[in-house]
């Protein structure tokens, strides 16, 4: 069965940078892109960026541009997102899903807290 | 602000329909770019319930369904039932990013 695995919670400081990881399993990981999403306490789901899992193409939103990169490792069927510069504002959780122009499969979800 | 517009809530009583909608415009739904719906249940993940408009993953309940027509989509829920309760997004596709837009979420209360 597919299965997204996220990494853990991070707790990080203002000014510090995060790399969360996504390792799926259950298909052929360079087929799908993986789409990141994140969700800020009490509010709703904001879709940040795509990578592809065949070329490492990236396509990121605006907003985040210059401070977010997304990669994957094919070896490992593993994705990951690195979100630099992190504000309070960045306190979130951040979900990965595989990509299919909707998401089918998501990650369980990895808690990032920034905290002076 | 979201791209897609939906209610922050509706409620119902067991046993009855209600409907959520979800209106975009020209450069999402309105360019024929298909709507997915997802439930959410607090403190789990986004869990796909409707994708291309009106198809459900197996597992998911004859119960929910969608329909979409020009710049809006709806998912309705009949036979409301008290695991019902949770929070329901839709998504599209939009095309000034190349990628997915979200509704701002509609908290469903089973009264």
């Amino acid at each position: 069965q597919v299965q997204l695995v996220q990494s853990g919670t991070e707790v990080k400081k203002p000014g510090a940078s995060v790399k969360v990881s996504c390792k799926a399993s259950g298909y052929t990981f360079p087929i799908y892109g993986i789409s990141w999403v994140r969700q800020a306490p009490g509010h709703g789901l904001e879709w940040m960026g795509w990578v592809s899992a065949y070329n490492g193409n990236t396509n990121y939103v605006q907003k985040f541009k210059g401070r977010v990169t997304m990669t994957t490792d094919k070896s490992t069927s593993t994705a990951y997102m690195e979100l630099r510069s992190l504000t309070a504002d960045d306190t979130a959780v951040y979900y990965c899903a595989r990509d299919s122009g909707w998401g089918a499969y998501w990650g369980q979800g990895s808690l990032v807290i920034v905290s002076s | 602000q979201p791209v897609l517009t939906q209610p922050p809530s509706v409620s119902g009583a067991p046993g009855q329909r209600v409907t959520i909608s979800c209106t975009g415009g020209g450069s999402n739904i309105g360019a024929g770019h298909d709507v997915h719906w997802y439930q959410q249940l607090p403190g789990t993940a986004p869990k796909l319930l409707i994708y291309t408009n009106n198809n459900r993953p197996s597992g998911v309940p004859d119960r929910f369904s969608g329909s979409k027509s020009d710049t809006s989509a709806s998912l309705a829920i009949t036979g409301l039932q008290a695991e019902d309760e949770a929070d329901y997004y839709c998504q599209s596709y939009e095309s000034s990013v190349s990628g997915w837009v979200f509704g701002g979420g509609t908290k469903v209360t089973v009264l």
